[in-house]
């Protein structure tokens, strides 16, 4: 049963900081993983997608990885803005068909 | 191009009555998926379905029940709701390798 872990639960940075989120998972026989964000009330918005096959995408100011053999992902934020405010989850799309969210970690950006 | 839509967006329950949600997608897509997210819990998976007519059990399947009679329609039923059904619910949509797109939601309350 794949499992999603996302550390840490809550994370409070001033502007301008670089960050770095992460994601592991349990099951390393994965298609994909995504990274999404939350804005508070508000449905999810697609930020990145990697592939199995891949190691990196890049958007902008975010980065995200993937160390599959290691079950593991990172989404780094350059340069921190408070419009960056908002929850990031992190989905791993397996064999089984699968789509496994993790519980997401909050983040806040001090003006 | 709507996307992926759900009806109703919010609706009042009461305990034992019961309802339908529906999620539609104009994109083709072959997989969708239902959700239900509570505070701190991030998503959790209730149903999916890899194709018109097949529907297999997510992480959190009782209580609910779903259907996928045509391609662009999965539908996602309570029978006999309960208060801990109160939630908001997410349908999702993808071709099943690629980009996983997501609905604005509905909030239920079940009382």
């Amino acid at each position: 049963k794949q499992e999603v872990t996302q550390i840490p639960a809550a994370l409070s940075v001033p502007e301008g900081e670089n960050l770095v989120l992460n994601c592991s998972f349990t099951d390393s026989a994965i298609y994909n993983l995504q990274w999404f964000r939350q804005d508070p009330g508000k449905g999810l918005t697609s930020l990145l997608l990697i592939q199995s096959s891949q190691r990196e995408q890049t958007s902008g100011r975010l980065n995200a990885s993937l160390d599959k053999s290691s079950g593991r992902s990172t989404l780094y934020i350059a340069a921190s803005q408070p419009g960056d405010s908002a929850t990031y989850l992190c989905a791993v799309s397996g064999r089984d068909d699968k789509i496994i969210f993790g519980k997401g970690t909050r983040l806040h950006i001090l003006p | 191009n709507a996307g992926v839509t759900q009806t109703p967006k919010f609706r009042v329950l009461k305990t034992g009555q019961s309802m339908t949600l529906l999620c539609a997608q104009d994109m083709n897509h072959e997989y969708m998926y239902w959700y239900r997210q509570d505070p701190g819990m991030g998503l959790r998976l209730i149903h999916y379905s890899v194709g018109e007519g097949t529907t297999a059990k997510g992480e959190v399947p009782d209580g609910y029940n779903v259907s996928r009679l045509k391609k662009q329609n999965f539908l996602l039923g309570l029978e006999s709701a309960a208060p801990s059904q109160t939630s908001v619910y997410f349908c999702a949509s993808t071709t099943g390798y690629n980009e996983q797109f997501f609905g604005p939601g509905t909030r239920l309350t079940v009382l």
